[in-house]
């Protein structure tokens, strides 16, 4: 089955860690994005990525790092410097640009 | 920049009925995409339904239609002979279309969440 994954589902942070967080599609898409959902709010851009090895910034890129080294794989770091990661972190493709974008199933960050 | 709009916090409606979401979006561009994504409890977005700013017939989906006015940058959610697992937040969103290659992300309202009643 095509489709869009990511892991964990749970993830738990100790203050000053660095984690990464999965995504992986099969779906032969070109564009990768990664969001970030508050309680109350709307989905925000961190990075997205039109092709392998390049990657722009979003509106709230910063405590975050990515990479784009494999057409199918855009993982994202949550470095210390996030001073407040707890959130629904939500990845998604699309085939081009211009395309309707597709989601993963997300993955809930709490910082303990 | 662009921003999108949701006023309703919450909507409520019964079973078989038909409820609208609301949606507004602010742009100064001609041409872009409107979407409308469901978020159920288990968080998963899933696509509802797309408009593209060019085409005037409003998008439909089998019982989800939009009422989309260019003009007054209004786009509608309409979800008819409602069913209990419509229940969800539903979130508008705006895409630009691009002029080049580096490619636009999506733009979200805050969302709506909507409830359904037997």
């Amino acid at each position: 089955d095509g489709g869009i994954t990511q892991s964990p589902k749970y993830l738990f942070r100790k203050e000053g860690q660095n984690v990464t967080l999965s995504c992986e599609q099969n779906l032969n898409h070109d564009a990768m994005y990664w969001y970030r959902q508050d309680p109350g709010q709307g989905l925000r851009l961190i990075y997205y990525s039109q092709i392998v090895n390049d990657f722009q910034k979003g509106d709230i890129a910063e405590g975050y790092s990515v990479s784009r080294e494999k057409k199918e794989s855009f993982p994202l770091t949550v470095t210390s410097a996030q001073k407040n990661p707890t959130a629904f972190y939500l990845c998604a493709s699309s085939i081009g640009r211009t395309d309707t974008q597709y989601f993963g199933p997300g993955t809930r960050l709490t910082v303990l | 920049a662009q921003t999108v709009t949701q006023s309703q916090p919450e909507m409520s409606v019964q079973e078989a009925e038909t409820v609208t979401l609301s949606c507004t979006y602010d742009t100064s561009e001609s041409d872009y995409y409107l979407f409308w994504y469901k978020q159920p409890p288990s968080r998963q977005m899933i696509l509802v339904i797309r408009q593209e700013a060019y085409k005037q017939q409003n998008a439909t989906e089998n019982r989800f239609s939009v009422n989309f006015q260019k003009a007054a940058k209004s786009f509608s959610l309409k979800i008819s002979d409602s069913q209990l697992g419509d229940a969800a937040m539903y979130f508008c969103a705006y895409r630009s279309v691009p002029f080049n290659q580096a490619g636009t992300a999506l733009i979200f309202g805050k969302g709506t969440t909507l409830s359904v009643s037997s």
